[in-house]
């Protein structure tokens, strides 16, 4: 069965502080992954996904995910955050064709100050 | 406006007082799951549906049952709730899985259940 990790608890950040929050899965084969964002009160919305081709992924709000296979992590990226951002964030992978099961990792919980 | 309902939105029931939160959405999508949320634990899943009557566990089915009469409707069973079982629930829909791959899910507002 698939797992995933994310490594930060709670991230806080100032305004226009680059952002990388990590996820990590223990899956050997092909995968799916996607980020999801929670804001407070909010329920979960996609932020972007990867199912192949380019491991750099562009998603809304101006964040971008960077698939790499060898080290089996799927980062989260955002340049520069703002007040807005502040929210949940989860990384959740599929394993793949066949397969129809969702595993979500624990959340990063994003605090941006402004 | 394309959207998954919950209801209901909150819930406090007691110990063995059984009980339905229902799912319904109009996508037209055939893919339906129920998660629960947690604190410290982000989202389990707890039953999943590929299609009309195919239902299959998720990672935390104990206690709960599914139904998939309806492609519409995924409603989330309790028959025995225990404290143990307050959370968070949510609901999610996904597009038809094409080789079988999981598209983007789409998720309802969440039930706070409480259960004492």
């Amino acid at each position: 069965a698939q797992s995933v990790s994310q490594h930060n608890h709670h991230v806080i950040l100032s305004e226009a502080a680059s952002l990388e929050l990590g996820c990590n899965y223990s899956y050997g084969g092909t995968v799916n992954l996607f980020w999801y964002v929670q804001y407070p009160g909010q329920h979960l919305q996609l932020l972007l996904k990867y199912f192949s081709g380019d491991p750099l992924v562009k998603g809304i709000k101006g964040f971008e995910a960077e698939f790499i296979k060898s080290k089996f992590s799927f980062n989260l990226r955002k340049p520069s955050v703002q007040w807005s951002d502040t929210a949940e964030y989860f990384c959740a992978v599929n394993a793949g064709a066949g397969s129809y099961q969702l595993t979500f990792g624990k959340g990063t919980k994003l605090s941006v100050i402004p | 406006e394309a959207q998954v309902t919950q209801n209901p939105r909150y819930l406090i029931t007691v110990t063995g007082k059984k009980l339905t939160v229902t799912c319904s959405q109009n996508m037209n999508h055939e893919y339906m799951s129920w998660y629960r949320q947690d604190p410290g634990l982000g989202l389990r899943q707890i039953y999943y549906s590929m299609n009309v009557e195919v239902t299959d566990k998720g990672d935390v089915p104990e206690g709960y049952k599914v139904s998939r009469k309806e492609k519409r409707n995924f409603p989330l069973i309790l028959e025995s709730p225990s404290p143990n079982q307050t959370s968070l629930y949510f609901c999610a829909s996904s597009l038809s899985t094409l080789a079988g791959v999981l598209n983007e899910q789409f998720f309802g507002p969440g039930t706070r259940l409480t259960v004492l």
